[in-house]
């Protein structure tokens, strides 16, 4: 199957901070999203960005398909962006979806 | 909020005992996918239903089984259960099964087996 990479697997920042979240896949890649999983164990959905450039409020993501990766940009973070990031693609025909390890952000006061 | 919901929210249950875990997909999506959390083994698809019928198998145990109703509700069965079985499980839900739209996930349902 397709492998993913996401980097980095941990982050630490200090309130108000910006990062860069990246993934790799070792194959071109459908149904890409980014979601973020609170430390209450929800999934919230971020982005679905096969291709192209999306911004919503202090996040945005780009997706270069061509070249088989995906950024997400946290902005000015907040404690509140805590939790694990995972970029997720579809592995089956059926559109089920193969998550990799995420990166596990804190952000501290 | 999503729009997915899944009832129980938690779930505490002894070994050997059956649950049901019910999940009610967003309004006009009829694809509803099965997704399992546990520590060692990360998050993964157990199995997907379309208008009713079954339409993919991940690594789904032969001991759980689900099904989906004609009011497009799905409920996932797990039977004989062990402590390996307690996880995180999350219902999603799509518009269809192309892969060309978001899944959404509900808040999931917390079992824990003693």
């Amino acid at each position: 199957g397709i492998q993913v990479e996401q980097s980095p697997p941990d982050l630490i920042l200090q309130e108000g901070a910006n990062s860069t979240l990246r993934c790799n896949f070792s194959d071109s890649v459908n149904n890409l999203q980014w979601f973020h999983q609170n430390p209450w164990g929800q999934l919230i959905n971020l982005f679905y960005i096969p291709s192209g450039t999306k911004q919503n409020g202090r996040l945005s993501a780009t997706t270069v398909a061509t070249e088989r990766y995906s950024l997400l940009y946290i902005s000015s973070s907040q404690t509140t962006d805590s939790g694990v990031y995972f970029c997720v693609h579809q592995g089956g025909s059926q559109g089920n979806l193969i998550f990799g390890k995420g990166t596990k952000l804190s952000v501290k006061p | 909020d999503s729009g997915v919901t899944q009832t129980p929210k938690h779930l505490i249950t002894a070994t050997g005992q059956r649950v049901t875990l019910r999940c009610s997909p967003r309004s006009g999506d009829l694809s509803v996918y099965w997704y399992q959390q546990s520590l060692d083994q990360g998050l993964q698809f157990l199995i997907q239903y379309y208008n009713g019928e079954e339409r993919a198998k991940g690594n789904i145990l032969e001991r759980f089984s689900a099904q989906q109703f004609p009011d497009l509700h799905s409920e996932l069965n797990l039977s004989s259960l062990e402590l390996g079985d307690s996880a995180l499980y999350f219902c999603a839900s799509s518009v269809d099964v192309s892969g060309s739209y978001e899944q959404y996930f509900g808040p999931g349902t917390r079992l824990t087996v003693t």
